[in-house]
């Protein structure tokens, strides 16, 4: 079975443009968390989306924004771009959003703001 | 809020001997999980072990197990005859039970490196 797959690997932008990034979760998979892990640290939490409500955000402003679609599939889009947001974004995805504690991660996009 | 703390940036071990990582967290929950990731170079986060703080007995997944301090607040991973595909970033990260967003914590990491 395929694992979590993210789309595209790498990307650079401009300061102030838009990005979308896509994550498929792992087949049966309902949950899917973004996480942004800037260069030197551990991930941190952006959202959480279970049968395509959002049950979860972290921390970050309201550039960042999400949605889930009916196959269960996620972007991730960011408006108005930083420097700071340069980074590696990661989608996990898990069984069911509530009781089950494995997530199981993707490879990244690597995010690089110019 | 709850925060999970690793002091160690980086860890040396030579081949076949035996590494422990740190790993410490702070809540005011009863009932959470906690878990090591490890990310090589490739960048793919991959579950290593998971712990369930309502059971006592500390996990073990072949060469890697746990010493899960629940009073401590501590959560140290052990890697017995350590491999040279064992050298990456080790996260420790927490997840509490009831939390429906199932957002995990992370630590700033521990960078492993194996020496053969």
């Amino acid at each position: 079975d395929a694992g979590v797959t993210q789309s595209p690997t790498h990307l650079i932008k401009t300061r102030g443009q838009h990005v979308t990034l896509r994550c498929s979760p792992i087949s049966g998979h309902k949950s899917v968390s973004w996480y942004q892990q800037v260069l030197g640290q551990g991930p941190q939490f952006i959202f959480q989306y279970y049968e395509k409500e959002e049950r979860g955000r972290g921390n970050f402003p309201d550039r960042f924004s999400a949605r889930q679609f009916p196959n269960y599939s996620s972007e991730l889009n960011v408006n108005a771009l930083l420097l700071g947001d340069s980074a590696l974004y990661l989608c996990a995805s898990s069984l069911a959003g509530l009781t089950s504690y494995e997530q199981y991660f993707g490879p990244g996009t690597r995010l690089t703001v110019t | 809020a709850q925060t999970v703390t690793q002091s160690q940036p980086e860890m040396s071990v030579q081949e076949a001997e035996t590494v422990t990582l740190s790993c410490t967290y702070d809540t005011s929950e009863s009932d959470y999980y906690l878990f090591w990731y490890k990310q090589p170079p490739s960048r793919q986060m991959i579950l290593v072990i998971r712990q369930e703080a309502y059971k006592q007995q500390n996990a073990t997944e072949n060469r890697f197990s746990v010493n899960f301090q629940k009073a401590a607040k501590s959560f140290s991973l052990k890697i017995s005859d350590s491999q040279l595909g064992d050298a990456a970033m080790y996260f420790c990260a927490y997840r509490g039970f009831y939390n429906q967003g199932g957002k995990l914590i992370f630590g700033q990491g521990t960078e492993l490196s194996v020496k053969p």
